[in-house]
């Protein structure tokens, strides 16, 4: 079936490096995807989307790219910093009715100082 | 505004119970979904509302019901609590199908069923 995954379960980095967190999805047919960030014990917090119709798109110190090619997602954090500290999520949009998202994993951000 | 509030923040069942998780949204948005989200796992959508009167399954629905009796409100029902039952469960809200518009989540409900 179709699937959204990620590649790595936990990520550690140096406070002040850059982060990047991966995704892979299965289903061509998503037109939408979204990374969201989820805090212990707090519901997940949109940061950044992107269309298929797209390759990049920048935020503030974040980038998500998008291979449609190989079907890969990935979230760049810049400069990161303790407070970046979550698990990250890709998700994508599943279209014909209702908006439906469809996560992955999650990925665990552990920020070292 | 308040955004998405979910109540009660924590519960405990026992099997068989039945409970009802609250979920408003003060935002007039249209569509409310509802996840499940199991320990170091992603959201499952059980279920979704694009309107007042108008509610659809998601990837995992059984054991649960839902209603959308007013834009506002979107409880979930459990009717015979079961230990699989046990997750932090979501609830979302976004305006409308417009791809642009995210989703936004509530602060989460915690259920132990023992």
């Amino acid at each position: 079936g179709e699937s959204v995954g990620l590649h790595l379960p936990t990520l550690s980095v140096q406070e002040g490096d850059n982060s990047i967190i991966n995704c892979a999805y299965s289903n061509s047919a998503s037109d939408y995807f979204i990374w969201y960030k989820q805090e212990s014990g707090k519901g997940p917090q949109f940061i950044i989307d992107i269309r298929s119709n797209m390759d990049k798109r920048q935020g503030q110190r974040v980038t998500v790219l998008l291979n449609k090619t190989v079907k890969h997602l990935s979230l760049q954090i810049a400069a990161t910093q303790p407070g970046d500290s979550a698990v990250y999520f890709c998700a994508e949009i599943l279209t014909g009715g209702g908006n439906k998202l469809t996560f992955g994993t999650g990925t665990q951000l552990k920020v070292e100082l | 505004n308040a955004g998405v509030t979910q109540t009660p923040k924590f519960r405990i069942l026992k099997i068989g119970q039945s409970m009802t998780l609250q979920c408003t949204q003060d935002m007039n948005h249209n569509y409310m979904y509802w996840y499940r989200q199991d320990p170091g796992m992603g959201l499952k959508l059980i279920y979704y509302s694009v309107g007042a009167g108008i509610t659809d399954k998601g990837e995992v629905p059984n054991g649960y019901n839902v209603s959308r009796s007013t834009t506002e409100d979107f409880p979930l029902r459990l009717e015979l609590a079961a230990p699989s039952q046990t997750s932090v469960y979501f609830c979302a809200s976004s305006m409308n199908r417009d791809l642009k518009e995210t989703q936004y989540f509530g602060p989460g409900t915690r259920l132990l069923v023992l």
